[in-house]
């Protein structure tokens, strides 16, 4: 069976240090992979998607950054912290085409 | 561009009850998939079901179960004898190439 695996689960940084947060997907090859953000009390915004190997789509502009240097792994980066990325951000995984979704356990990031 | 709203940011049942969730959506495409995820304390994103544009009888998992109706864009979720650990929020999600969530509908079960 396929698993989705992330880490942290929290995490306490001050502005202005760098970010790595990791997800790795095992049981499936070539899947979708997705970052996502959820801000308290709100709806999920979906920040990166990768359909493949070094193949990064960013979905909203801002400070973060993604990368996929494997076939199941998926790293969110920042050189930078700010104040704003404090949330809860999740990571998704889905076969290719039109197929569900499935997420990892999530992390907490809080910025001091 | 596709949207999905949910309307209701809270809802209370009690405990063996019957609630539904509602949720509208707006595309142009025909073919797409929809989604009810739930989301406990713990912030798991779980998923509930899933419907498929193409096909017309409403997918039902257990207590769960949807009423799509295509012309009208709408998809709500049916949750039967709802149960404590039915409380969390829930979000509907449409995906075609890409997926998008509604807000959330957080749901109280009141024992």
């Amino acid at each position: 069976s396929q698993t989705i695996h992330q880490w942290p689960a929290t995490l306490v940084q001050p502005v202005g240090s760098p970010l790595s947060l990791e997800c790795t997907v095992e049981g499936t090859s070539n899947p979708n992979l997705y970052w996502y953000r959820q801000a308290a009390g709100r709806g999920l915004q979906l920040l990166f998607y990768s359909v493949g190997i070094g193949q990064i789509s960013s979905e909203v502009p801002q400070n973060l950054s993604a990368s996929r240097p494997q076939d199941r792994q998926f790293i969110l980066s920042s050189k930078k912290l700010l104040l704003s990325d404090s949330g809860f951000y999740l990571c998704a995984w889905s076969r290719q085409g039109l197929q569900p979704q499935h997420f990892g356990d999530g992390t907490r990031l809080s910025i001091l | 561009a596709q949207t999905v709203t949910q309307s209701q940011p809270e809802m209370s049942v009690q405990e063996a009850e019957t609630v539904t969730l509602s949720c509208t959506y707006d595309t142009s495409e025909s073919d797409y998939y929809l989604f009810w995820y739930k989301q406990p304390p713990s912030r798991q994103m779980i998923l509930v079901i899933r419907q498929e544009a193409y096909k017309q009888q409403n997918a039902t998992e257990n207590r769960f179960s949807v009423n799509f109706q295509k012309a009208a864009k709408s998809f709500s979720l049916k949750i039967s004898d709802s149960q404590l650990g039915d409380a969390a929020m829930y979000f509907c999600a449409y995906q075609d190439d890409k997926i998008i969530f509604g807000k959330g509908t957080r749901l109280h079960i009141l024992p």
